[in-house]
């Protein structure tokens, strides 16, 4: 599976866009792009997921090039409360939940 | 929806020591289940992962060991804890939503081995 990279932290503030960009430059045809949150002491949550173009849900929102070597996370008025790791992993379809993990981005959001 | 439970919570246990953790899975039937675990504070890793009842399959070779007593327990195990094995231990469940497969994390284990 494609090695994602993504920057180790970020900062930002109370109200503010946050995107958090993420290389896969080895993606493969049926690979898909997952995003997930982690809080201290409990386990990664399901942020978003997609293949291409623009994903969009009641959290985050997902942008994903016509070459897909890459992703953003968006997160929009971020506020305390998202500040977390965020991990991008890239997985094969059909290739059940067998997930690898990178170092994430550690967001911090400053009042 | 599915439910994990992960006990106990946290532990504390001296080098050399046993480990059981378990993990057990509601609101699903013959899941698939995962291992990881997490050291410090960063970057999860696969242990093992079961695809049913007896079948196991390690990731990656250590001091540990899993088993599949029955469709919805997952138990990690140790004969004689090392320092190294000391995380946070999280079981997972993937489900399907639509067209999303999503992977669904356990509350987690703590341990510290001293």
């Amino acid at each position: 599976l494609a090695k994602t990279t993504q920057p180790i932290s970020m900062d930002s503030y109370e109200g503010q866009e946050v995107n958090i960009t993420c290389s896969h430059n080895n993606i493969a045809t049926n690979d898909y792009i997952t995003w997930y949150q982690q809080f201290p002491s409990q386990g990664p949550r399901f942020i978003i997921q997609g293949y291409k173009t623009k994903v969009t849900n009641e959290v985050a929102s997902l942008f994903i090039p016509a070459d897909r070597k890459s992703s953003t996370l968006s997160l929009p008025r971020v506020s305390l409360s998202d500040t977390a790791v965020y991990y991008c992993l890239v997985l094969r379809y059909n290739q059940g939940g067998k997930l690898i993990f990178g170092q994430g981005t550690e967001l911090s959001v400053k009042p | 929806s599915q439910t994990i439970h992960q006990w106990p919570a946290t532990l504390v246990q001296p080098v050399g020591s046993p480990l059981s953790l378990e993990c057990t899975v509601e609101g699903t039937s013959n899941p698939n289940l995962y291992w990881y675990r997490q050291a410090a504070g960063r970057g999860l890793q696969l242990l093992f992962y079961s695809v049913g009842i007896g079948q196991i399959s390690s990731e990656v070779p250590q001091n540990l060991s899993a088993s599949r007593p029955q469709d919805r327990q997952f138990i990690l195990s140790s004969k004689k804890l090392l320092l190294s094995d000391s995380g946070f231990y999280l079981c997972a469940c993937p489900t399907r939503r639509g067209t999303v497969d999503e992977q669904f994390f356990g509350p987690g284990t703590r341990l510290t081995v001293l």
